[in-house]
């Protein structure tokens, strides 16, 4: 079974602060994704990657970094953290793209609460 | 606006009882992937289908990309079915994405 870990679990946060929200995976997956969940809202990308060393934007990055040091890790950086970027984020490993079975498995997710 | 349109919203189901989820694109995809959510916020998956029927249990999604829609059926509810499912859609064309819809809430009554 695909194992894709995230820390902390949760955090609070002062706004202008920064943070950062890390993942882990043991599948050796070349893919990885930062979505972040708000209430009334599916999952939206924010940050993916395919390869250690490289980044790309999703669908929302204003106001996020990344980065993939490892084909491993992935980690989800907020350099000026403000109140808007309260959410729950997840982290996902996937095996590739456009192959037969791209199957998305998450980590535990992160409550991030910005005061 | 939104790629993935999921109804209902919310759904009511009595132990025993049985229902359909809907997702439908308004682009077109190449794959569709279900998820339950549960209380604790985990997203476990349920089906990956490029296209046709998949079945697992009480579980039975179908996909078909030529008419723009993917459907989760749940039949014999059970109390342990509670949760949000979300439908996530792989766009065929563009950078690597999966579009979710906004879940259907499913409570069941026993």
């Amino acid at each position: 079974e695909a194992a894709v870990t995230q820390s902390p679990r949760s955090k609070v946060a002062v706004t202008g602060g920064k943070v950062t929200l890390s993942c882990h995976q043991t599948n050796n997956h070349d893919y990885m994704y930062w979505y972040r969940q708000d209430t009334g809202h599916g999952l939206r990308l924010i940050h993916y990657s395919y390869v250690a060393d490289s980044t790309e934007k999703g669908d929302i990055p204003d106001g996020y970094k990344a980065s993939r040091p490892s084909q491993e890790n992935f980690s989800l950086i907020l350099e000026l953290a403000s109140l808007s970027q309260t959410a729950v984020y997840f982290c996902a490993s996937s095996v590739n793209w456009g192959g037969s079975q791209n199957t998305l498995y998450f980590g535990a997710g992160t409550r991030l609460s910005v005061l | 606006g939104d790629q993935v349109e999921q109804s209902p919203s919310a759904l009511s189901l009595h132990e025993g009882t049985g229902s359909a989820l809907r997702c439908n694109f308004t682009t077109t995809m190449r794959a569709v992937q279900w998820f339950q959510q549960n209380s604790r916020g985990s997203l476990i998956n349920l089906f990956y289908l490029a296209s046709g029927t998949k079945e697992n249990g009480r579980l039975k999604s179908t996909f078909n990309s030529k008419e723009s829609y993917s459907t989760l059926h749940i039949r014999d509810a059970q109390l342990e079915d509670s949760g949000t499912y979300f439908c996530a859609a792989e766009r065929a064309t563009g950078y690597q994405n999966f579009y979710f819809g906004k879940g259907t809430s499913l409570t069941v009554i026993p």
